[in-house]
């Protein structure tokens, strides 16, 4: 079965940091981009950050929001992806799912996703 | 960064009613485009990806149109596992981004 799942979420401090995870399997983890987006209760959809493949030289790309705070990386060997979260704030509470890029001729699509881990940033 | 303004936000209809939901862009994306359906705790399901193209296992009941920076999803006829929150997304540039959502309920 082709899934992802997350974990590693949690309650953290302002000024915490978390480190999230999400593992891959049922397909050729190292062949795929892989994204991650969050959601803060109650409201829409946000895209994360990106991390490319080998092919790609693992490069990333960030939100304008987590950038220099969040980091993404990635271990093919362990088909895992992983979200580096520093300098927490309470604007960073969300579930956080991670996703699956394909690329099908010029288009990327998003077709797996993880369930979600809920991060809850708090005093 | 690319808005993607949806709308509207809030629909209220009946199992068997043809629906429409529809999503602009500040800017052209080509068919740089995508449909979720989300329900509440779960993760987005892609629905529609290149504007118009169905994802595989996904009822031909529902289509998607446009291209540049007027979109539009359909549900030809509106089923009650189709209450859940619908939100386009653009894919032509960083960042990525979302439309506000679109909640189907029913009426």
């Amino acid at each position: 079965e082709v899934q992802l799942v997350e974990s590693g979420g949690g309650l953290v401090q302002p000024g915490g940091s978390l480190r999230l995870s999400c593992v891959a399997s049922g397909f050729i983890f190292s062949d795929h981009y892989m994204d991650w987006f969050r959601q803060a209760p109650g409201k829409g959809l946000e895209w994360v950050g990106r991390s490319r493949d080998k092919a790609n030289s693992y490069t990333t790309e960030y939100a304008a929001s987590v950038k220099g705070r969040f980091t993404i990386s990635r271990d093919d060997s362990k088909n895992s992806v992983h979200l580096q979260m520093n300098s927490l704030n309470s604007e960073d509470t969300a579930v956080y799912f991670c996703a699956r890029s394909e690329y099908r001729s010029a288009w990327i699509v998003f077709d797996i996703w993880g369930q979600g881990t809920l991060v809850t940033v708090s005093s | 960064d690319i808005q993607l303004t949806q709308s509207p936000s809030f629909l209220s209809a009946s199992v068997g009613d043809r629906v429409t939901i529809t999503c602009r862009a500040s800017q052209a994306i080509s068919s740089y485009f995508a449909w979720y359906q989300q329900k509440p705790g779960k993760a987005p399901k892609l629905l529609i990806y290149a504007a118009s193209t169905l994802q595989s296992g996904v009822p031909s009941r529902f289509s998607g149109s446009g291209s540049g920076t007027e979109f539009t999803l359909t549900i030809s006829s509106l089923q009650p596992e189709d209450f859940a929150t619908y939100y386009c997304q653009q894919l032509n540039s960083y960042p990525l981004t979302f439309g506000g959502g679109t909640k189907v309920e029913i009426k």
